[in-house]
């Protein structure tokens, strides 16, 4: 139980274009996904909190217009990174909360923007 | 105040033997402690939790202890094998936000 997936797996884009990803949990309902990103050899950086129905709460230094967030349901959130740029390129990584707040992790999005 | 300072970097460890890897915070808000286990290319995968009215949770080879008036906590892996070697995440949070605060991380070797 308690699985959570993210498609793509891996994406290459060229710069100026947007990129989708998408965050499912599979057996359970989440009220609360979590968006992070992961630099080679980095710790992973909380960018927003993603919350069923509502706008998504960003955290600081992030650009609320670069990553869109959007949580239409229970089960899927989706991060949007808009006119991605190389800098852009990272490891993407989602979590979504279940039962006495514990956070299950995605197997992550690789993200290459060239 | 919301930082999680863990240590080490990295480590190296003879199979069979203890890793150890230690986390400190400042924020007395935080109540719950998750280490997370990482391999290269994956998500982070819960290892164990612990949260603060007890000071000990063992899991197997896995053993959080936790030291509240320190405000550190450090995960044990007993009986160390070579599957083990991985990036290690130690991680705090409070119930008000749910916001998961990620320590630096440790790669742990363990050699056969």
């Amino acid at each position: 139980g308690a699985v959570v997936s993210q498609h793509p797996s891996w994406v290459i884009c060229k710069s100026g274009t947007s990129v989708k990803i998408e965050c499912r949990s599979l057996d359970f309902q989440a009220t609360t996904m979590f968006w992070y990103r992961q630099f080679p050899k980095q710790s992973l950086m909380l960018m927003a909190t993603s919350n069923e129905g509502s706008k998504a709460t960003y955290e600081q230094g992030v650009e609320k217009d670069k990553f869109l967030i959007n949580h239409a349901s229970l089960t899927l959130s989706t991060l949007t990174v808009t006119s991605a740029h190389p800098e852009d390129s990272s490891f993407y990584i989602c979590s979504a909360e279940g039962l006495a707040g514990l956070q299950f992790f995605g197997p992550g999005t690789r993200l290459t923007v060239l | 105040q919301q930082q999680v300072k863990q240590s080490p970097q990295s480590l190296i460890v003879q199979k069979g033997g203890i890793s150890i890897i230690n986390c400190a915070y400042e924020n007395t808000a935080f109540d719950y402690f998750p280490w997370y286990q990482q391999f290269p290319g994956k998500g982070p995968a819960l290892l164990i939790a612990i949260r603060p009215d007890v000071s000990e949770k063992k899991e197997g080879r896995f053993t959080i202890s936790f030291n509240k008036s320190a405000k550190q906590f450090s995960l044990h892996i007993m009986d160390s094998q070579p599957g083990d070697s991985a990036t290690y995440f130690c991680a705090a949070s409070s119930s008000n936000t749910g916001k998961l605060i990620f320590g630096q991380g440790t790669t742990l070797q363990v050699k056969p």
